[in-house]
């Protein structure tokens, strides 16, 4: 049973450039979020797909980030025109889950450690 | 403002003792607790969660003990060990999980 994954692992890139992550979750889930987190925080929601369908997205989502999961399997997301305020590690996490009532823990990744100089 | 609160940034127990770590939450639309622990360069890890049907759930040496009334839960960790050091993360959602909010953590060390 493979893990969620996360590619690259680390990424440090200029200001104004555009990057983009990939997230592998575990195969039989069908709920996958990407966080933000930053030293000393604990992880910041960005944004939730149900299967192929983004259902939630949090007001840290600017323009300049979009988020795909195309067929519901594997994600990316990416950041356009990056600044120095993007520098973090970005963590995905997978679950399972259908509706209300249904919680399943998530299981992350170990993180894309993006760096902005 | 932040809506999951964990007020003591850094927590020292001995081998063999009791570790209890604390969480406060704000939004009384959360319906499911989680606990992760983190090492350095690893994403969080799992270790328990409680839904608030009930007030306790007990894993091995971890349990988590929910005070709906209080908007308080709290992790024990009985014997700590000291590779039970590292950071530990209160999480929160509501009935759908679609958004979870997570502490700012409390860095747990077990000393020998």
């Amino acid at each position: 049973d493979t893990g969620v994954s996360q590619d690259p692992r680390h990424k440090i890139t200029k200001r104004g450039q555009n990057v983009t992550f990939r997230c592998d979750p575990i195969s039989e889930h069908n709920r996958l979020y990407w966080y933000r987190q930053t030293l000393g925080q604990g992880p910041e929601f960005l944004t939730y797909f149900q299967n192929e369908a983004q259902l939630e997205k949090s007001r840290l989502l600017s323009d300049r980030f979009s988020a795909e999961r195309p067929k519901g399997s594997f994600s990316t997301l990416e950041i356009q025109r990056t600044e120095q305020g993007d520098s973090a590690m970005y963590l995905c996490a997978s679950s399972s889950g259908q509706g209300a009532g249904y919680n399943q823990p998530q299981h992350f990744g170990d993180g894309t450690r993006l760096s902005i100089l | 403002d932040q809506q999951v609160k964990q007020n003591s940034p850094s927590l020292s127990v001995q081998e063999g003792r009791i570790s209890i770590l604390n969480c406060d939450y704000t939004n009384s639309m959360f319906d499911y607790f989680l606990w992760y622990k983190k090492y350095p360069a690893e994403g969080p890890t799992f270790l328990i969660s409680i839904s608030s049907i009930k007030d306790k759930n007990e894993d091995g040496r971890f349990t988590v003990f929910l005070n709906k009334s209080a908007k308080h839960l709290s992790l024990h960790i009985v014997p700590s060990q000291p590779g039970d050091s590292a950071v530990y993360f209160c999480a929160a959602s509501d009935n759908y999980g679609q958004n979870f909010v997570f502490g700012p953590g409390t860095r747990l060390s077990v000393l020998p």
